[in-house]
């Protein structure tokens, strides 16, 4: 079975500090995406990297920023968090392919103070 | 860009067949259907995917029209572990990217 692991399941943080999310997948997908899930929102999409050091912008990139140095590995990071970035983080990995079902983590639910 | 509309919520009891529609008007010529089942503190799970006709596998179906603008995501005889989140989701591409639309999911209460 495939795992995607995100470091923390909760994390409580202040505004302005720079947080780091990180998410680990063991079945060598190349492609793994960060979503946040709101109330009445879904899932929405905030990047996404289909190798190694290459990313794009999924709907939502504003305020964040991401590193994929190891195929295994990708972070998310806020640079100066705000309250407005509380939210459930949700990580997914896929095999190559824009239809290949994803997998997800089980989350970190993130409070800005 | 492909959109999804799902109903928000549905309740049924236990036994039952229960059947969520997903509408997708713009689905890309190459683009599959797929489906995932989100419990609470979890992360989606996925259940099943398809392109057109009908896909089968051991704990739903997907019934997909000639015309692709939509789907109907069935559950038969659902229980109460059922109980769940729903999300129909389109693969849309752009260039040499592409972007995944989630729907807003809808929220199935199964009764005893």
């Amino acid at each position: 079975d495939v795992k995607v692991t995100q470091s923390s399941r909760y994390l409580v943080k202040r505004t302005g500090e720079k947080v780091f999310l990180e998410c680990v997948q063991d079945m060598d997908h190349e492609n793994m995406f960060w979503y946040r899930q709101d109330p009445g929102l879904g899932l929405r999409l905030i990047y996404f990297s289909y190798d190694v050091k290459m990313k794009e912008k999924g709907d939502i990139p504003e305020g964040y920023s991401v590193s994929r140095e190891k195929k295994e590995r990708f972070s998310l990071i806020l640079e100066s968090a705000s309250t407005n970035q509380t939210s459930m983080y949700l990580c997914a990995s896929s095999s190559f392919g824009g239809n290949q079902p994803q997998h997800f983590g089980d989350g970190t639910r993130l409070s800005i103070l | 860009l492909a959109k999804t509309t799902q109903p928000i919520s549905m309740d049924s009891y236990e036994g039952q067949e229960v059947n969520i529609t997903c509408s997708h008007n713009n689905i890309a010529t190459n683009d599959y259907i797929t489906w995932y089942q989100q419990f609470p503190s979890q992360g989606p799970r996925f259940i099943i995917q398809g392109y057109k006709t009908k896909v089968t596998n051991e704990v739903a179906s997907l019934f997909i029209p000639a015309d692709r603008k939509s789907s109907t995501l069935s559950l038969p005889r659902v229980s109460l572990s059922d109980t769940a989140v729903y999300y129909c989701l389109v693969g849309d591409r752009m260039d040499s990217s592409y972007k995944l639309i989630f729907g807003s999911g809808t929220r199935l209460l199964v009764r005893p």
